[in-house]
């Protein structure tokens, strides 16, 4: 059962506009959450955390919002950009187990020219 | 930061047979984890690499079949054994400096297909 789920597979996003990546979550538990970003023939890399007691934080050109409510957090990416073009993963952690984190299955970020 | 190589990056074996990948760190960690991405699935932890002991495995992975071993701080091998084509995924090595994921890096994976 996916606890945590990204469900568009793809995203195509114009270079210089607003890619927002979303996924959710189903455990009410949770209370860290991260994305990863992932080029081909790479491992992951770590992009963008937040804990559950924010609603939103920021690096650079990346944001990403945490609707507890709705068990929701998008990641924003603006201004978009050729680099960005990569396979984007949630993923959350559980208060009970530091160790293990719980992946989405990823959103494949195209930039178009 | 860590930087993990590991290999094969990819393998093509025949089923029944068995295929171990290496992991290495460049630098002392302090958790060591393998990964399996099946087609069109998240990442799923296997195990954790123990130091000099046996691996824990998470719900739905044995060590009969994912025997794990971790010699040292910053090796490890995972081997796939008596492999069916329902193993065919992508396996990955990470590793961990701290933190709650933010210091988590991973190695390039390996590609496996069962024929």
């Amino acid at each position: 059962d996916q606890q945590v789920k990204q469900n568009s597979p793809s995203l195509s996003v114009q270079e210089g506009r607003i890619s927002i990546l979303n996924c959710d979550y189903t455990n009410s538990m949770f209370d860290y959450f991260l994305w990863y970003k992932k080029y081909p023939a790479e491992g992951p890399t770590f992009l963008i955390s937040i804990s559950s007691i924010k609603d939103k934080n920021e690096d650079g050109r990346f944001t990403v919002f945490l609707n507890k409510s709705a068990k929701h957090l998008s990641l924003h990416i603006v201004p978009s950009q050729p680099g960005d073009s990569a396979v984007y993963f949630c993923a959350a952690i559980p208060p009970y187990r530091d160790d293990k984190i719980i992946f989405g299955k990823g959103t494949r970020l195209h930039i178009l020219p | 930061s860590a930087v993990i190589s590991q290999k094969p990056s990819r393998d093509i074996c025949q089923r029944g047979t068995s295929l171990t990948i290496q992991c290495q760190v460049d630098s002392q960690v302090t958790m060591m984890f393998w990964y399996r991405q099946q087609p069109g699935q998240s990442l799923t932890l296997i195990a954790t690499a123990n130091q000099g002991s046996e691996a824990t495995y998470e719900s739905g992975f044995v060590i009969d079949k994912f025997p794990i071993s971790r010699p040292n701080l910053t090796f490890s091998t995972l081997t796939v054994s008596n492999m069916s084509p329902e193993d065919s995924s992508i396996y990955l090595c990470s590793a961990s400096t701290g933190g709650r994921g933010e210091k988590l890096f991973f190695g390039s994976g390996t590609q496996l297909s069962v024929l």
